[in-house]
């Protein structure tokens, strides 16, 4: 079982639809919890940290449920630039981050 | 942009060669952590430096080293390449070890393909 895992997509959905990404991790030890955007051929970049009594960032709301393991984004009112590979990483004891696969998304005019 | 700066940003090299890969972090920045991205795939931990010294390395074999200098820049070598070696190579810097680390800023990658 691999210790982060996500939807494998791709999530194909038109513009303005609310799209939901889930992710479990196996270690309960783990400490801190993120996602990032991954855009074709280019660096991952931070969008949000998820924290225990959720959080949100615009049309972007994290989530965390401890107990269950599970993390997850919602997307609303979705745009054309959110067509990206949406990561879900996880912070270990030793603060090393371990990633998902990723979960590509593709936003339709 | 992160003001982390990687260079090659593209090598092609063949099988059993060796290759060395350099990351600059960010000003301020004292730790430096690797990953190896395979296509269709999120980022692997190869290994991280703390001011000068390894601080935790992930499931890769010893031809697999790195080094950081007391500037905090960085490299990464990778000895006998195989070809499962080709990937994108992604260098993230952060201001300090632990907690303080919790938001780690990537360069654009080294793309690496061994042929």
């Amino acid at each position: 079982r691999k210790e982060v895992e996500q939807d494998p997509g791709p999530f194909n959905v038109p513009e303005g639809a609310t799209v939901a990404f889930n992710c479990t991790y196996s270690n309960s030890a783990s400490q801190s919890f993120f996602w990032y955007r991954q855009d074709c051929r280019k660096e991952p970049k931070l969008l949000m940290s998820v924290y225990s009594s959720g959080n949100e960032d615009g049309r972007f709301t994290a989530q965390l449920n401890r107990a269950s393991q599970y993390i997850s984004l919602l997307i609303r009112d979705s745009k054309l630039s959110d067509s990206a590979t949406y990561l879900c990483v996880v912070m270990d004891s030793n603060y090393q981050l371990i990633w998902g696969a990723g979960t590509k998304l593709i936003i339709k005019p | 942009e992160t003001g982390v700066t990687q260079s090659p940003t593209h090598l092609i090299k063949t099988r059993g060669q060796q290759v060395t890969l350099r990351c600059s972090s960010q000003s301020g920045h004292n730790t430096v952590s690797w990953y190896q991205q395979a296509l269709g795939q999120g980022p692997q931990f190869i290994f991280q430096y703390y001011r000068e010294e390894e601080n935790g390395r992930g499931n890769f074999p010893p031809r697999f080293s790195g080094l950081q200098f007391p500037n905090y820049s960085s490299e990464l070598n990778v000895n006998a390449l195989e070809l499962d070696d080709s990937a994108l190579y992604l260098c993230a810097s952060s201001g300090g070890k632990g907690l303080a680390s919790n938001e780690q800023f990537f360069g654009p990658g080294t793309r690496l393909t061994v042929l």
